[in-house]
């Protein structure tokens, strides 16, 4: 069965610092990923998907960048934090050819002080 | 680009009671209507989802309606129990593949 992994769990990292999210899945090939950011108490906000690797779709301007290095794993980066961006950062595949859903990874709960 | 309207943003409900939660969308090319269950500090749980050549779609205590002339939705939980309480979440997107676009989400208290 399908896995997804995301890490660290937690995370406080001071303004002006860099950051870099994992995700990665397991049991399933070729996955289409992305990343959501929740704000305290908020919906779910699409940040990035990628349907391929090198292949990286953005849907919000900011100072946060997402790559996809290998087929089964993404990263979330950015160079220098803004205290707005503090939240919880969750990571979700779905597979084409089986089917519409999308499942969330655990999540990272990052904030910024 | 797609737009998910949600409402209400809060609903307390006795157990045994039914929730209903509505959903608008604005994009007619959506064609994929899921909804999650986020209980507090989890991840968001796929509960229910709905596609456009459906009308409803049941599964024990819940269910989901589509309208695609009117472009809502909505999530029906019947018989509701404490553990029901938590934030549910609509989204909408164009099938697969493709991105989910939330609504700002419900959150359901049920009191026993």
């Amino acid at each position: 069965s399908q896995t997804i992994h995301q890490w660290p769990a937690t995370l406080v990292q001071p303004v002006g610092s860099p950051l870099s999210l994992e995700c990665t899945v397991e049991g399933t090939s070729n996955p289409n990923l992305y990343w959501y950011r929740q704000a305290a108490g908020r919906g779910l906000q699409l940040l990035f998907y990628s349907v391929g690797i090198g292949q990286i779709s953005s849907e919000v301007p900011q100072n946060l960048s997402a790559s996809r290095p290998q087929d089964r794993q993404f990263i979330l980066s950015s160079k220098k934090l803004l205290l707005s961006d503090s939240g919880f950062y969750l990571c979700a595949w779905s597979v084409l050819g089986q089917g519409y859903e999308q499942y969330f990874g655990p999540g990272t709960r990052l904030t910024v002080t | 680009g797609e737009n998910v309207e949600q409402h209400p943003s809060t609903l307390s409900v006795q157990e045994g009671d039914s929730a209903v939660i509505k959903c608008t969308y604005s994009d007619s090319a959506s064609n994929y209507f899921p909804w999650y269950k986020q209980e507090l500090g989890k991840r968001p749980q796929l509960i229910i989802d709905i596609r456009s050549n459906v009308g409803e779609k049941k599964d024990q205590r819940i269910a989901v309606t589509l309208n695609k002339t009117a472009k809502h939705f909505s999530l029906h939980i019947t018989e509701t129990q404490p553990e029901d309480s938590a934030v549910y979440f609509c989204a909408a997107s164009k099938g697969a593949g493709t991105a989910l676009i939330f609504g700002k989400g419900t959150t359901l208290s049920v009191s026993s």
